[in-house]
């Protein structure tokens, strides 16, 4: 079975210095597909940045960016700079098997950026 | 508009109402979502449709009852629904591939069961 662990409930940063938020995932698939989300409390989720199992480097979106160790089966996603908009909770998520973009989501990270 | 919505945004219903959730896309996707979000406990995926057939089903009781009339739309039917299900309730949509594309999500539907 797959599986996404979130070990962190809670996470704080003080504004502009960088936070690593933690991912490990279980599959037995070759090719998978591993997503961050944001969701503020507004309740929309946000997409945030996408890591392929094949991607050799690790990916980056702006201020984030992914440390992919596939050998540890963990994504971590890296937020530089932190700033107070940055307050949300994140969710790692890796894409299921089957032929659809099936989601299966960790418990999530909140993340509360201090000024 | 643009994006994933849904409507409506707050919903308090009684058990024996019967109400409906209703998802537009406007992204061109071909795949439409269902997924359940209750307090403490990871977003949970109810159904899945891909170019407008139901592919999913995760043992969701059968007082959810979604339709997906074209690939821009997507309802979530309810009726005598339990104060467990009280949950914000997302809709998402993806261009379904054998390439992992991420989901946009509308910004969901706080539903709360009385």
């Amino acid at each position: 079975a797959q599986k996404i662990t979130q070990t962190q409930p809670g996470m704080f940063v003080q504004e502009k210095e960088a936070v690593t938020l933690d991912c490990t995932y279980d599959t037995s698939d070759q090719s998978y597909g591993l997503f961050w989300y944001k969701q503020p409390s507004s309740g929309e989720m946000i997409f945030l940045i996408y890591q392929g199992s094949y991607d050799e480097q690790n990916a980056t979106e702006g201020r984030y960016s992914l440390n992919f160790q596939k050998a540890r089966k963990s994504t971590n996603l890296v937020i530089s700079a932190s700033q107070l908009g940055d307050s949300a909770m994140y969710f790692c998520a890796m894409r299921g098997s089957g032929g659809y973009n099936k989601l299966i989501f960790g418990a999530g990270t909140r993340l509360a950026v201090h000024p | 508009e643009t994006g994933v919505t849904q409507t409506p945004r707050h919903l308090v219903m009684g058990m024996t109402n019967k109400k409906s959730l209703k998802c537009e896309q406007h992204l061109g996707h071909n795949a439409m979502y269902w997924y359940k979000q209750s307090a403490k406990k990871p977003l949970e995926l109810m159904f899945v449709y891909s170019l407008e057939e139901r592919v999913e089903n995760n043992s969701v009781p059968s007082r959810f009852s979604p339709e997906c009339p074209n690939s821009s739309h997507l309802f979530l039917h309810l009726h005598t629904l339990q104060p467990e299900d009280s949950a914000l309730y997302l809709c998402a949509s993806s261009q379904e591939s054998l390439i992992a594309y991420e989901q946009y999500f509308g910004p969901g539907t706080r539903l709360t069961v009385t």
